[in-house]
């Protein structure tokens, strides 16, 4: 079956330290997205692709980074820049512009 | 910058009961979409609605678009506990058609 994976599904990290969370979709789809969700909270934009080897920062792109090398895959860095790194991450593809998100089941993040 | 607002922020019904949820957004919209989350899960995308004063249904849940393209609704009828998680709508950032930017969402808690 088609879809989006990301992993880990749970990662934990050391103030400090560089992670980086995995997103794969065999969908075909051209548009890929990171939005962090906090508890309670909406979905908030941190970088997003509409092309290989292109990528836009989104509204908190601060103490991220992203790449895209290849169609299927597009994974988010999260640095010690980022302050406040714990949060749930979800990953999205889109088939065409405007329509709909098929999203991955997240990265639940927590800094310890 | 551009926002999206949603009412209730929470809202508690005896199963069977009506529940309806509002967005509204600070911009005109080219389209609306909305999502459901379930508690621990991910966004599921449920419909895109184009058209000024646009109506939708979908089985109990009906779907609507304001005249003037800034503000949507999701009504359910008669609720079931299967209807239990957040409910965002999301609209397209500025003049974008891709990147989404979504509602604060409505936690909808349904007591059998």
């Amino acid at each position: 079956d088609g879809g989006i994976t990301q992993s880990p599904k749970y990662l934990f990290r050391k103030e400090g330290q560089n992670v980086t969370l995995s997103c794969e979709q065999n969908l075909n789809h051209d548009a890929m997205y990171w939005y962090r969700q906090d508890p309670g909270q909406g979905l908030r934009l941190i970088y997003y692709s509409q092309i290989v080897n292109d990528f836009q920062k989104g509204d908190i792109a601060e103490g991220y980074s992203v790449s895209r090398e290849k169609k299927e895959s597009f994974p988010l860095t999260v640095t010690s820049a980022q302050k406040n790194p714990t949060a749930f991450y979800l990953c999205a593809s889109q088939v065409t512009n405007g329509y709909g998100y098929t999203f991955g089941s997240g990265t639940r993040l927590t800094v310890v | 910058g551009q926002q999206v607002m949603q009412i209730p922020q929470y809202q508690h019904v005896q199963e069977g009961e009506d529940f309806t949820t509002y967005c509204n957004s600070s911009t005109t919209l080219s389209n609306i979409q909305w999502y459901k989350q379930r508690p621990g899960g991910h966004p599921v995308f449920l419909i895109q609605l184009v058209k000024s004063g646009e109506v939708k249904k979908q089985k109990r849940l009906t779907f609507q678009f304001g005249e003037a393209k800034k503000n949507s609704s999701l009504h359910i009828t008669a609720t079931q506990t299967t209807d239990v998680g957040t409910y965002f709508c999301a609209g397209p950032y500025g003049g974008a058609t891709n990147k989404l930017i979504f509602g604060t969402g409505t936690l909808l808690a349904v007591q059998p």
